[in-house]
């Protein structure tokens, strides 16, 4: 049974769309993380933040943007969507220490 | 810069057999490493986990080993089954709690 759930699971689009992907946790956790996957590859964190009105950018460059108005919910926006950001975008809480995941979200942008 | 990384992309094993997947990391600074597991089309989940005052960690089935003088990190899994097949990352936290870095995957397949 998911504590954090992520919607959609997949999704096609068309290029310049305004996408907005979404991360939920029923665990009260404050630290979220939103990660870029490439196929089998490692992942790259984006965003996170640390609570509510609290958030930072990661380690990998993104076009993306993200808020944190409630607790439990952490969207991530892509404004213009372009072939490029086409990937896998993984959520992911923690309390402290180990991180919980979300299924993910497989983004192709055509 | 500071890195995770591992040393094989690819392991294929016979089931039954015994599984070793290895883990290098150049910072210092971690105390706190995990092991996930991330099956096709899902997100990676937590296996197990080891501080750094600690050289061995044992679960169910698996093993975590961590040598901080050559800061290497390795998992073991005994007995290994079809349902092991997987992408398995190590992480570690550069000393802080709340922020993993995560190495490049090592794809285990299990042959029946």
């Amino acid at each position: 049974e998911a504590d954090i759930y992520q919607t959609p699971r997949y999704l096609v689009i068309g290029t310049g769309k305004k996408i907005t992907l979404e991360c939920s946790q029923t665990m009260g956790h404050d630290k979220m993380y939103w990660y870029q996957q490439d196929p089998g590859m490692e992942l790259h964190l984006i965003h996170y933040s640390y609570g509510v009105n609290s958030t930072e950018k990661g380690d990998l460059s993104s076009e993306s943007t993200v808020s944190r108005i409630r607790t439990e919910h952490f969207p991530l926006t892509l404004e213009s969507a372009r072939p490029s950001h086409t990937s896998q975008y993984l959520c992911a809480t923690t309390q402290g220490y180990g991180y919980t995941f979300g299924s993910g979200t497989r983004l192709t942008v055509v | 810069g500071e890195s995770v990384g591992l040393h094989l992309p690819t392991l294929s094993v016979q089931e039954g057999d015994n599984s070793i997947i290895n883990c290098a990391y150049s910072n210092s600074a971690s105390d706190y490493f995990i092991w996930y597991k991330q099956e096709s089309g899902k997100g990676p989940q937590f296996i197990i986990d080891i501080r750094s005052n600690m050289d061995k960690r044992q679960g169910q089935r698996v093993t975590v080993l961590l040598n901080k003088t050559v800061k290497h990190l390795s998992l073991q899994i005994a007995a290994t089954q079809p349902g092991d097949s997987a992408v398995y990352f190590c992480a570690e936290n550069g000393g802080s709690n709340y922020k993993l870095t995560f190495g490049k995957g090592t794809l285990l397949t299990v042959n029946p």
